[in-house]
């Protein structure tokens, strides 16, 4: 079965630094993968997303992620931090095939200080 | 209409009652979901509707009953919950098969 797992349960930047946080995947065929945005007492909004194609996927809030087969590796980043960008951070993935069952890494929490 | 709606937005029950929460789409999608959330805790997935029938149980204790009684429509039943029970229940949607999910707000369930 297929799994995330994201290195790092909280991640601390300083506004304007880059953002990096690190999601890996376990499956012997390359799922499809998903980075989603939780903000306090909220649910869960869809940053960006690979099913197949570019490698380099562009999402809102001028995030973005690369697909690495080679290293099973989908990391998101953004070039400038804001601390409107503090907020949970999920990694997701689902099989290619099936009923969708999507499934969650542990989930990082980015703190952005002034 | 790109969101998905979930009422209520709090509840607070004893663990003799019964209610329900709702969640409602108008996007077209024909696959729903329930996740459960533990504070500091990812998603976990409960079940999962496709064309309006049950195709995933997360081995749910039976105090959890779901039901969609449309495409747009998804409630879950609750009886003789337990405090451990407590937790952020989510709903999402999307097109069957493999694509993103909508998620709604979510209803912060205390069980006393």
């Amino acid at each position: 079965a297929q799994s995330v797992t994201q290195l790092g349960s909280h991640v601390s930047v300083s506004e304007g630094a880059l953002v990096l946080l690190r999601c890996n995947y376990s499956s012997s065929v390359p799922p499809y993968l998903f980075w989603y945005v939780q903000y306090p007492n909220q649910g869960l909004q869809l940053l960006l997303k690979y099913t197949t194609g570019a490698t380099l996927v562009k999402g809102i809030n001028g995030f973005e992620a690369e697909f690495k087969k080679s290293e099973t590796s989908f990391h998101l980043t953004k070039p400038s931090a804001h601390m409107s960008d503090a907020a949970e951070y999920f990694c997701a993935v689902t099989p290619l095939l099936g009923n969708n069952d999507m499934r969650f890494g542990a989930g990082t929490r980015l703190t952005v200080k002034p | 209409d790109t969101e998905v709606t979930q009422t209520p937005k709090h509840l607070v029950m004893g663990m003799t009652n019964k209610k329900s929460l709702k969640c409602e789409q108008h996007m077209g999608h024909r696959a729903m979901y329930w996740y459960k959330q533990k504070a500091k805790k990812p998603p976990e997935l409960m079940f999962v509707y496709s064309y309006e029938k049950l195709s995933i149980n997360e081995s749910v204790p039976s105090r959890f009953s779901p039901e969609c009684p449309n495409s747009s429509l998804l409630n879950l039943h609750l009886h003789a919950l337990q405090p451990e029970d407590s937790a952020l229940y989510l709903c999402a949607s999307s097109h069957p098969g493999v694509n993103e999910q909508f998620f709604g707000p979510g209803t912060r369930l205390t069980v006393l």
